[in-house]
């Protein structure tokens, strides 16, 4: 079946630490995102890729990064320097293109900071 | 820039009572339109869409028009079922990169 995965579901740091979460598709989409979401808002844009090599920063870029190796995969690395990083964290790809294409979402990663 | 506004929640609602939720957008041009639900703990899942002016999207009951004359993109459904309760969120898409533009959420609780 096809889809997207992020691992894990449930995520623990301490405060100062650095914690990566993995994002993998085997839908052959070209395009990824990362979003994160806090109770009772929508979703915010963090970072966004079209192609293999390539990514842009969204709407809350600061504290994250995020690396494209690979078609399938979008890890996304929360950084010591996020000030506030407890988060319901989504990651989503499409087959890029126009504006009419679907986002297929994963089940996303609930991050805590202690 | 562009914008998504939806009614605030949470909607309650006894079962197969009608269902409206409000969206609105701010865009220039022709976004595509889209409706999200996510049920707890999950993600997201594609509920409809609607990709021009006048178009409906639909699926399982639920229906949203594009109009463009008031850039609104309600929800509609005639007859809710617990089922339905979850977060639903109204989206636009305007050829950024694909990226989606969100409202808020509106989360409905359905009873027996």
């Amino acid at each position: 079946d096809g889809g997207i995965t992020q691992s894990p579901k449930y995520l623990f740091r301490k405060e100062g630490q650095n914690v990566t979460l993995s994002c993998e598709q085997n839908l052959n989409h070209d395009a990824m995102y990362w979003y994160r979401q806090d109770p009772g808002q929508g979703l915010r844009l963090i970072y966004y890729s079209q192609i293999v090599n390539d990514f842009q920063k969204g709407d809350i870029a600061e504290g994250y990064s995020v690396s494209r190796e690979k078609k399938e995969s979008f890890p996304l690395t929360v950084t010591s320097a996020q000030k506030n990083p407890t988060a319901f964290y989504l990651c989503a790809s499409n087959m890029g293109g126009g504006a009419g294409n679907e986002q297929f979402f994963g089940p996303g990663t609930r991050l805590t900071v202690l | 820039g562009n914008s998504v506004t939806q009614m605030e929640g949470p909607v309650t609602l006894s079962e197969e009572a009608f269902l409206t939720i409000n969206c609105t957008y701010t865009a220039t041009g022709y976004p595509s339109l889209f409706w999200y639900v996510q049920y707890p703990g999950e993600g997201l899942q594609l509920l409809l869409k609607a990709t021009k002016a006048d178009d409906k999207g639909s699926n399982k009951g639920f229906e949203a028009t594009y109009r463009k004359e008031t850039t609104s993109f309600h929800l509609e459904k005639g007859s809710v079922q617990v089922s339905d309760s979850a977060v639903y969120f109204c989206a636009l898409s305007h050829n950024q990169g694909g990226k989606l533009i969100f409202g808020q959420g509106t989360e409905l609780s359905v009873k027996p």
